[in-house]
């Protein structure tokens, strides 16, 4: 099973629509950290948010918020009004304590934002 | 600061030949990381070090090594490259996790034919 499930892989929608991105976790943790990730077409990642798992607090930044439940494992990202600089490949990852001890990021496969002007 | 370099950008190698990756970083941070990124498979952490002197496998570690002799540099080898290894390889660093977030290098791509 996968510890990291986008199940959107594409998405396309029309400038200025909302759009929320899914992004649900497995981890037996009690201790663990969740983040977001993006990816424009230039290639490079960006680092978005992160989240630890006893601060079930949502985010907002700008247009851009975070809903962590982890009564359904999910930390979903939602962007406000969306604008063609907002296409990119989002990632979700998820960091806890590997059987080495070490932590490790494991990421989820990326959904791919496609903002039509 | 430049943060996360990576050389080179593009590589084309033919199959059976040898390569080295370099990262560097500016940050002092202690930990770094390389992953490969496939279409369609996220980014997959090859190997990691948790300081100077050390490494350690990550998920995907066949076919590679690295070497961390000095704290800013993390250095990606193939030994004898496969066309399965024909990928985007993304260097990243960071403090000691696990709140802290990795910062990543540009991506070199690689291509084995």
């Amino acid at each position: 099973a996968q510890k990291v499930t986008q199940a959107q892989t594409e998405i396309s929608v029309v400038e200025k629509e909302d759009v929320t991105l899914d992004c649900v976790y497995e981890t037996r943790d009690t201790t663990y950290y969740l983040f977001w990730y993006k990816q424009p077409p230039s290639g490079e990642l960006v680092f978005l948010i992160r989240r630890n798992s006893f601060d079930e607090q949502n985010e907002i930044s700008g247009r851009y918020s975070w809903n962590f439940q982890k009564s359904t494992s999910s930390f979903n990202f939602t962007i406000t009004a969306s604008q063609v600089v907002d296409s990119a490949v989002y990632f979700c990852a998820l960091r806890e304590r590997s059987g080495a001890g070490s932590y490790q990021l494991t990421f989820g496969k990326g959904t791919k934002l496609s903002v039509i002007p | 600061n430049a943060g996360v370099t990576q050389t080179p950008k593009f590589r084309v190698l033919k199959t059976g030949q040898s390569m080295t990756l370099l990262c560097a970083q500016d940050m002092n941070h202690e930990y770094m990381y390389w992953y490969r990124q496939d279409p369609g498979m996220g980014l997959r952490l090859i190997h990691y070090s948790v300081g100077e002197g050390t490494t350690a496998k990550g998920e995907v570690p066949d076919g590679y090594n690295v070497s961390r002799l000095k704290k800013q540099n993390f250095l990606l080898g193939l030994e004898s490259a496969a066309p399965s290894q024909t990928s985007v390889y993304f260097c990243a660093s960071s403090y000691s996790p696990p709140a802290s977030e990795q910062y990543f290098g540009p991506g070199t791509r690689l291509t084995v034919t």
